[in-house]
């Protein structure tokens, strides 16, 4: 089936300006993640989805930063006034938690990079 | 904050060589994956080792646990220009497998 798909790939943007970035998961993953990559660095967890609800907003930076999930699939991630720090590549990943094997193995939409000019 | 830890973060190599990563983390956990990276852009699943494994093998990678050093490595043998990439190493705690915390990768090159 489809892998996660991301949306839009590439995003420019005015400092100042609000963005949404769409995160489409595997169908029938109940898991959805974001995480946030600086050029050359590691994975910042931001935020975590069992179905529609967060238990697990610990990463968002700020609150300029917000996240929703609706009907279990489709995730929008939102930047309101964006900063020029903002700029990075913000992935998507989902997956189907095995809580009796407890396995959680993730995979990843391509990521939206985002540059705030 | 991350807990795993790549060493070495950058790492050449000459292509038919062998690879070795290592990963380093703090807390106590359920499994370890490793993850590769292409491009700066998705990474992929490559190998998971639960707690209680010490060695797993699959196609030209081996990934080695050890819980009492609470370190992993993972060995690409006979390497190939195709696995340039970046590796990352995830933990899950063991409160539930909910989230992974992930390194901050080493970065492979492999020299044809």
């Amino acid at each position: 089936g489809a892998g996660v798909s991301q949306s839009p790939s590439n995003k420019v943007t005015e400092k100042g300006k609000d963005v949404e970035l769409r995160c489409d998961p595997i169908s029938g993953h109940t898991a959805l993640y974001w995480y946030r990559q600086s050029l050359g660095q590691g994975l910042e967890f931001l935020i975590y989805f069992q179905g529609n609800s967060a238990p697990d907003k610990s990463g968002l930076p700020s609150d300029r930063f917000s996240a929703e999930r609706t009907g279990g699939s489709v995730s929008t991630l939102t930047i309101q006034r964006t900063q020029q720090e903002d700029s990075a590549v913000y992935l998507c990943a989902s997956s189907l938690v095995d809580d009796i094997l407890a396995k959680n193995i993730q995979y990843f939409g391509a990521g939206t990079r985002l540059s705030v000019l | 904050s991350q807990q795993g830890e790549e060493d070495p973060q950058a790492l050449s190599i000459q292509e038919g060589e062998n690879a070795t990563m290592n990963c380093s983390y703090k807390t106590s956990i359920n499994n370890l994956q490793w993850y590769r990276q292409n491009s700066g852009r998705g990474l992929v699943h490559l190998i998971l080792i639960r707690s209680n494994e010490r060695e797993k093998h699959s196609g030209r990678l081996r990934v080695t646990l050890d819980t009492s050093k609470k370190s992993s490595s993972l060995l690409i043998t006979a390497s190939r220009a195709a696995d340039t990439a970046s590796y990352f190493c995830a933990t899950d705690g063991i409160q539930g497998a909910q989230k992974l915390v992930f390194g901050q990768g080493t970065r492979l090159t492999i020299n044809p």
